[in-house]
């Protein structure tokens, strides 16, 4: 089993759409929750993080942890075009990260 | 504000040949130093990382080799290239010490093709 899984998708929505995208986890130890997004031909860009459980709000994005069911979520209100991207989940214990495969976002216009 | 520059962007290299890529960060020191390979749909395995100048430890046996020459540069080298060295190698930073559980920050990586 991985230490975190993620849905590859493809997910296509139509603009303005509510998008979830979501994870699940094994260690219970983790203590940092991330969300990169990752455009075409470059690196991971840092979006969101949370530490332990819990919610954080960032404009348009939220980020959901719940430790209960091992549980990851990042919500995209009010979807853009420029939201297409590949978005990858990650955790942590100490400096040892883990990173799901990333899930591929298209918004249609 | 920290910023990490890789280069090059691109790189198309014929087997058997060298590989030398390289990472700096700037506006921090004494970082964790990581570097990355992905591949579609495999996600991020991390190939080297590094706590300090010298001090290199290899999560996958492989030909290819790190090297920390300074305390913000970090060095991805293979003597004779294969073609399954061929992906999108990435370098990142992290806090140190105490902070070193926080997030991870990456470049914009190097695409790398063995023909």
């Amino acid at each position: 089993q991985k230490e975190v899984e993620q849905d590859p998708g493809p997910l296509s929505v139509p603009e303005g759409a509510i998008v979830s995208l979501n994870c699940t986890y094994s260690n219970s130890a983790f203590q940092y929750f991330m969300w990169y997004r990752q455009y075409s031909r470059k690196g991971p860009e840092l979006l969101m993080y949370t530490y332990s459980s819990g919610n954080k709000e960032d404009g348009r994005f939220t980020a959901q942890v719940d430790k209960s069911s091992k549980y990851i979520s990042l919500f995209i209100r009010d979807s853009q075009p420029s939201d297409s991207a590949t978005y990858l989940c990650a955790a942590n214990t100490g400096n040892q990260f883990y990173f799901g495969t990333g899930t591929s976002l298209t918004v249609i216009p | 504000s920290q910023t990490i520059h890789q280069w090059p962007a691109t790189l198309v290299q014929p087997v058997g040949s060298p590989l030398s890529l390289e990472c700096t960060v700037e506006g921090t020191s004494n970082p964790n130093l990581y570097w990355y390979r992905q591949a579609a749909g495999r996600g991020l395995q991390l190939l080297f990382y590094s706590v300090g100048i010298g001090q290199i430890s290899s999560e996958v046996p492989q030909n290819l080799s790190a090297s920390r020459p300074q305390d913000r540069q970090f060095i991805l080298s293979s003597k004779k290239l294969l073609l399954s060295d061929s992906g999108f190698y990435l370098c990142a930073w992290g806090r140190s010490g105490a902070r070193s559980n926080q997030p991870q920050h990456f470049g914009d990586g190097t695409r790398l093709s063995i023909l």
